[in-house]
């Protein structure tokens, strides 16, 4: 059955680098999103991203947070100057277009900021 | 907050045992949606029930749905320690990149 992978599944940096989390969604899924996982919380929503754009961001994605869809498979979030608090697990998940689908989730990139 | 209510946040059963958990929504819904996640995996589709439904089965998990309560249960029958995860309500969001509102999750720990 295919899957979303998502590389690395961790990442250790300094504060204030940048870091890109990649993606690879399933490939004939059209939805992509980007959730985060702070140890032993929520789900929380990042974005969502569709027809090359996207469709909705939460207060959590500012400025720092970008995403990008630079060929036809790979989904990629950069964040750009890390703070102590980004530490999470990150989950990239796509899903078809159909509202109905479930989302397929990867399993995570770790990221932790020192 | 927009997101579910999940109780019991913490819940620990024999093998053999039955698990029920709950979750609580506060906006109207088309489908409601359970997920699980293994620890530091990534989450996984269990069953979804829509708003015109009042019980789904999926072998050994059941998924009921109350629209007038706002609330939905998740059992799980004759557990298996391999059922030891944290399970997720999600409720769709209207918007229109369909994101997916989690709750806060019920850990399921079952004891062999």
């Amino acid at each position: 059955e295919p899957e979303v992978t998502q590389t690395p599944s961790h990442q250790v940096t300094q504060m204030g680098q940048e870091v890109i989390l990649r993606c690879v969604p399933i490939s004939n899924h059209l939805y992509f999103y980007w959730y985060r996982q702070i140890l032993g919380q929520k789900v929380e929503f990042l974005v969502s991203f569709y027809n090359n754009e996207i469709s909705e961001k939460s207060e959590i994605f500012d400025d720092q947070f970008s995403v990008e869809r630079p060929d036809g498979s790979n989904f990629t979030l950069k964040i750009r100057s890390t703070k102590l608090e980004d530490s999470a697990m990150y989950f990239c998940a796509s899903r078809r277009t159909d509202k109905l689908s479930p989302l397929h989730f990867g399993n995570g990139t770790r990221l932790t900021v020192t | 907050s927009q997101q579910g209510e999940e109780d019991p946040q913490a819940l620990s059963i024999q093998e053999g045992e039955n698990a029920t958990m709950n979750c609580s929504y506060k906006t109207s819904i088309n489908n409601l949606q359970w997920y699980r996640q293994n620890s530091g995996r990534g989450l996984v589709h269990l069953i979804l029930i829509r708003s015109n439904e009042r019980e789904k089965h999926s072998g050994r998990l059941r998924v009921t749905l109350d629209t007038s309560k706002k609330s939905s249960s998740l059992l799980i029958t004759a557990s298996r320690a391999a059922d030891t995860a944290s399970y997720f309500c999600a409720r769709l969001s209207y918007n229109q990149g369909g994101k997916l509102i989690f709750g806060q999750g019920t850990e399921l720990s079952v004891k062999p």
